[in-house]
């Protein structure tokens, strides 16, 4: 099965700084890769994925992520953070089921990102 | 434009009660349909899915049942809520295809077994 790890439970970071969020992948075969933001009592909200193609994927709300082969990472990172960005942030995987077109996404365990004013 | 509404938003049940949430997708055809359970705000894990109208296929073993009485709506039920049914359950939809499309999630419910 295809996993995802997010190492750090919590991120903080001041308001106007870079963020990054980190991601790491375990795959057979090509990886389809996305990230999810979550506010409080709130479902997830896509931001952004990564198919094929170039390494840097731009997303919404200024959000961009690097896939990184190598590294198997996929992390998540804006050059500028807002307060509102304040969330939890989660990566995920896709994960063939069984039947044609039939797939889920795996997620990891989430990152919660607090941006100080 | 795909929108998916998910309702109740809260749901306070005693244990032992029955369940039933319901989830509706418009805009879309044929979507992929999800059920997931988020436990104390952190992991998502799948509990149902379906590819079409009366298809349910069920990731794990568990009190809940999974319904899917027309294109656009999925339902979620229980004959008798057990405590550690409590949770926040998303319903999600996707596009029908090789899994590049990303899932679309409802907002939720909170379902709290008492």
């Amino acid at each position: 099965a295809q996993s995802v790890a997010q190492p750090e439970d919590q991120v903080n970071v001041a308001e106007g700084n870079p963020l990054t969020v980190k991601c790491t992948y375990s795959v057979s075969g090509n990886p389809y890769l996305f990230w999810y933001v979550q506010y409080p009592n709130r479902g997830l909200q896509f931001l952004l994925k990564y198919i094929t193609g170039d390494n840097l994927v731009k997303g919404s709300y200024g959000f961009e992520a690097e896939f990184n082969k190598s590294q198997t990472s996929f992390h998540l990172k804006k050059p500028s953070a807002l307060v509102s960005d304040s969330a939890l942030y989660f990566c995920a995987v896709r994960d063939l089921l069984s039947g044609a077109g039939s797939y889920q996404l795996t997620f990891g365990k989430g990152t919660k990102l607090s941006v100080i004013p | 434009s795909q929108t998916i509404h998910q309702w109740p938003a809260t749901l306070v049940q005693p244990v032992g009660s029955p369940l039933s949430l319901e989830c509706t997708v418009e805009g879309t055809s044929n979507p992929n349909l999800y059920w997931y359970r988020q436990a104390a705000g952190r992991g998502l894990q799948l509990l149902f899915y379906s590819v079409g109208i009366g298809q349910i296929s069920s990731e794990v073993p568990q009190n809940l049942s999974a319904s899917r009485p027309q294109d656009r709506q999925f339902i979620l039920s229980s004959k008798k809520l057990l405590l550690s049914d409590s949770g926040f359950y998303l319903c999600a939809w996707s596009v029908r295809r090789n899994g590049d499309s990303p899932l679309h999630f409802g907002n939720g419910t909170r379902l709290t077994v008492t």
